[in-house]
């Protein structure tokens, strides 16, 4: 059984750094791609970043310049990084595994999400 | 960017009846497009994707259909679990990115 658990703070300030750690259980990074996506309160589903097994990685266009995503394959995680934090940048943080049927790639599994407040 | 447009925002719809929900791509998507229903304070389960193959342990009055621009979640006879928010999502292969549809909140009637 695959699960992904975020972790990171509940709370930052406008202009720092925020920084939030997935953990990844019963599959291995070295086989596999993650996601980060947020959500709004009461919004959609915005996708932010993907690393794939081989270390590449792709951004959101619009948050590509904030954005930093890495990993820590012996620890199983998934590290994002986004500069510059601003009161609009609060919501839940999740990220999710991706799953991919021919050329056709989704989410298949999600963590809990992180609740991310942006506020002096 | 690809923008996926649901319709309808809110429907309402009693037990035991069939919901059907819409999702528009601004171009064509071919078939990579999913759907995932999401309850207050969970993340969301993917449903359906490559547009009309249930996911792993999803019921069969779930299904999918359409390609290139229209696609349709439809919902055979309402359970009380399955009054949620639904989201399409597509995928473009290169470069890499994903979007969502705004959501359809499905209520009970």
């Amino acid at each position: 059984q695959v699960t992904l658990k975020e972790s990171g703070p509940a709370l930052v300030k406008p202009t720092q750094t925020l920084t939030l750690t997935c953990t990844v259980s019963g599959l291995s990074l070295s086989g596999t791609r993650v996601s980060w996506i947020r959500q709004s309160p009461g919004k959609a589903l915005e996708w932010l970043a993907r690393i794939d097994w081989d270390d590449y990685k792709f951004y959101s266009a619009s948050l590509k310049t904030r954005l930093t995503i890495s990993k820590d394959t012996p620890k199983n995680q998934v590290v994002l990084t986004m500069t510059n934090m601003d009161p609009v940048d609060t919501g839940t943080y999740y990220c999710a595994q991706i799953g991919c049927s021919g050329g056709s790639c989704f989410f298949d599994d999600w963590g809990q999400g992180a609740l991310v407040t942006v506020s002096s | 960017e690809i923008v996926m447009t649901q319709s309808p925002a809110t429907l309402s719809v009693s037990p035991g009846e069939r919901a059907t929900l819409s999702c528009r791509a601004s171009q064509s998507v071919d078939s990579n497009l999913a759907w995932y229903q999401q309850k207050p304070g969970q993340a969301p389960r993917l449903l359906i994707y490559s547009a009309s193959t249930r996911a792993t342990g999803i019921p069969a009055r779930f299904s999918g259909s359409g390609s290139g621009t229209e696609f349709t979640l439809t919902i055979s006879s309402l359970q009380s679990e399955d009054f949620a928010v639904y989201y399409c999502q597509q995928h473009t292969v290169w470069p890499p990115g994903y979007t969502f549809g705004q959501g359809t909140k499905l209520e009970i009637k």
